[in-house]
């Protein structure tokens, strides 16, 4: 059975530097052709995908955020971490990790709702 | 603004076929696959389609994605009231070397 979880605080304050963790069973991230994607979406609004981690450690970001991205895995710990610097409301979402692979591996998380205000 | 263009909005009666477009580029629908999601309130989005018109097991054969160039869609035949929900359309576009996904269609079952 395949489960990622999000992690992380519900509430930052602006200017903050956000980290979620995404903790997942059921798959490994050393298994070729394997990645994992976060994907967020403000509230009524569309989904928008932030960054991917692949198996082989290659990286990809949002060109509108990537200045502001950092994507890590830990393979042993089954995790991928997600930093966002300088957190402002408009990045108020549910941030959702998602786990990728052939075919119709498709595995989203519940997602977890990050709002940013002081 | 989003890289895919969907309609904001789509509905139909019960029985009805219904068809959401995503109209895309070169970079992205022209060269890569299409993936569709349905989004109920609240909840995860849902694979429904992936590789432009395969659909994962369990998903019912009501419905169906095809793509033509730099455009595609999803039709849903024989419409329910559970089919109520957002529909994203998803491709890798190789110019940004990143995913990107259509604006959402909300469909409403009358």
């Amino acid at each position: 059975q395949v489960t990622l979880r999000e992690s992380g605080p519900a509430l930052v304050k602006p200017t903050q530097t956000l980290t979620l963790t995404c903790t997942f069973s059921g798959f490994s991230l050393s298994t070729s052709g394997m990645c994992v994607s976060w994907i967020r979406q403000p509230p009524g609004k569309a989904l928008e995908w932030l960054a991917r981690i692949d198996w082989d450690d290659d990286k990809y970001y949002s060109t509108s955020l990537k200045t502001r991205l950092t994507i890590s895995k830990d393979t042993s710990k089954n995790q991928v971490v997600l930093t966002m610097t300088n957190m402002d409301p408009v990045d108020t979402a549910t941030y959702y990790c998602a786990g990728f692979g052939p075919y119709y591996f498709d595995y989203w998380g519940q997602g977890t709702l990050v709002t940013v205000s002081s | 603004q989003s890289v895919l263009t969907q309609p904001p909005s789509a509905s139909g009666t019960p029985g009805q076929r219904v068809t959401i477009s995503c109209s895309g580029s070169s970079s992205n629908i022209g060269s890569n696959y299409v993936y569709w999601y349905q989004q109920l309130p609240g909840t995860a989005p849902k694979l429904l389609i992936y590789r432009n018109n395969q659909r994962p097991s369990g998903v019912p054969d009501r419905f169906s994605g095809s793509k033509s160039g730099t455009s595609a869609s999803l039709a849903i035949s024989g419409l329910r009231s559970e089919d109520e929900a957002d529909y994203y359309c998803a491709a890798w576009d190789d110019s940004l070397s990143g995913q990107v996904f259509g604006g959402g269609t909300k469909l409403t079952v009358l």
